[in-house]
């Protein structure tokens, strides 16, 4: 079955630390990725996405994503967290030429430490 | 430009009575989703609407209706809460339906049945 997993639940990172979120997905073929975040009682905002070509993704907020066919990864990255960044962070995925249909991972709670 | 508002922001329900969620988006995009939220579990689609006047079932549709009564609007209907449909619910809209689209949120109806 077609599935997305993000192994952390809970992630607690310093303030001006770097970041890795995981992601990884199962899919016949590389399907398109997305990261969303979720700051408390409000709704999800798009940080990036990728469907093809340059497996570094620029996204909004300083995140980038490194797609890995290799590892069917989709992992989210920053080189140093602001406290704002706390948050909830979900991978999202798309079969390739797929409508309508997104399937989230389960989220990452980030905490962010003074 | 307020992009995706759903009203309520909040409701506590009786097992048993019925309501409606209203959602609504002025960036005239052609598709419009209702998700639930629940701890551990990610999103999960209840109901989409790929065009004005087309509606299909997600991944838990059951005990939900919907009507998609204009571009703008998308609303969900609980004929006969249930405990099992405590959770947050969010609409969000995207432009095409294509996968490749970013889907935008709207900040979530929090319901409580009791």
């Amino acid at each position: 079955a077609q599935s997305v997993t993000q192994p952390d639940i809970h992630i607690t990172v310093s303030e001006g630390a770097s970041l890795e979120l995981r992601c990884n997905y199962s899919y016949g073929a590389t399907p398109y990725l997305f990261w969303y975040v979720q700051s408390p009682g409000q709704g999800l905002q798009l940080l990036l996405k990728y469907f093809s070509g340059d497996t570094l993704v620029q996204g909004i907020k300083g995140f980038e994503a490194e797609f890995k066919r290799s590892q069917s990864s989709f992992n989210l990255r920053k080189p140093s967290v602001h406290w704002s960044d706390a948050a909830e962070y979900f991978c999202a995925v798309v079969p390739p030429g797929g409508y309508q249909k997104v399937t989230f991972g389960t989220g990452t709670k980030l905490q962010v430490i003074p | 430009n307020a992009g995706v508002t759903q009203t309520p922001k909040f409701q506590v329900l009786k097992t048993g009575q019925s309501m409606t969620l209203q959602c609504a988006q002025d960036m005239n995009h052609n598709s419009m989703y209702w998700y639930r939220q629940d701890p551990g579990m990610g999103l999960r689609l209840i109901y989409y609407s790929a065009s004005e006047g087309t509606t299909d079932k997600g991944e838990v549709p059951n005990g939900y209706n919907v009507s998609r009564l204009n571009k703008r609007e998308f609303s969900l209907r609980l004929e006969s809460a249930a405990p099992s449909q405590t959770s947050v619910y969010f609409c969000a809209s995207s432009d095409s339906g294509s996968g490749a689209d970013t889907q935008y949120f709207g900040p979530g109806t929090r319901l409580t049945v009791l």
